[in-house]
């Protein structure tokens, strides 16, 4: 059965604490990994799409990396505005057309 | 412009009410979709819409009915709920189902009574 793992389920870092999210992966055939990050009580913001291992994306103190089997996102000093829950979905086939199947996220907060 | 709009922000109903949930983008987007996320869950997908059309049905209670009038609305229409319907419901919308990332509004919290 296809799945979405993340790990840690929550984690605490200092401001300027560099740190990694995971994500990893076990689907027949990945036809997209995406980051998002979702504040509490809001919709989740897209922050990367990802499709074939070795490729990587930034966007500011974020970078996302993709492997055969995961994908890691690495916070680089971090700072308090950071705090979310990030999550990591992948993209599956179902009956002609395309759905996203999440991970259960990552609770990140950032310490001042 | 990235956005997806919905309304209401918050709904309360109660099990024998009628009420109906709206999305609108304005992206040219010709895939939209509803997810239902409960408190400390990820979001699940309820239904796909492409081209105006219904591609995806995850298996959701016919008391969820969903509806796209045109090409950048979305309608859920809410009938007999139960109280464990209450949660978070998001919609999104994609340039296509294809390789396309999703664009989520901000989400509707309903509270069932």
């Amino acid at each position: 059965e296809d799945q979405v793992t993340q790990s840690p389920e929550a984690l605490r870092l200092q401001e300027g604490e560099s740190s990694s999210l995971n994500c990893s992966y076990t689907v027949s055939g990945l036809r997209g990994l995406f980051w998002y990050r979702q504040d509490p009580g809001k919709g989740p913001e897209f922050l990367f799409t990802l499709y074939s291992a070795g490729e990587e994306k930034e966007k500011e103190r974020l970078k996302a990396t993709l492997t055969k089997k995961e994908s890691f996102l690495h916070i680089t000093a971090p700072k308090p505005e950071d705090s979310a829950t990030y999550l990591c979905a992948v993209r599956l086939t179902q009956g002609g057309s395309e759905k996203l199947v999440f991970g259960k996220g990552t609770k990140l907060t950032v310490n001042p | 412009d990235t956005e997806v709009t919905q309304t209401p922000k918050h709904l309360v109903m109660g099990m024998t009410n009628k009420k109906s949930l709206k999305c609108e983008q304005h992206m040219g987007h010709r895939a939209m979709y509803w997810y239902k996320q409960k408190a400390k869950k990820p979001p699940e997908l309820m239904f796909v819409y492409s081209y105006e059309k219904l591609s995806i049905n995850e298996s959701v209670p016919s008391r969820f009915s969903p509806e796209c009038p045109n090409s950048s609305l979305l309608n859920l229409h809410l009938h007999a709920l139960q109280p464990e319907d209450s949660a978070l419901y998001l919609c999104a919308s994609s340039q296509g189902t294809g390789r396309y990332e999703q664009y989520f509004g901000p989400g509707t919290r309903l509270t069932v009574t």
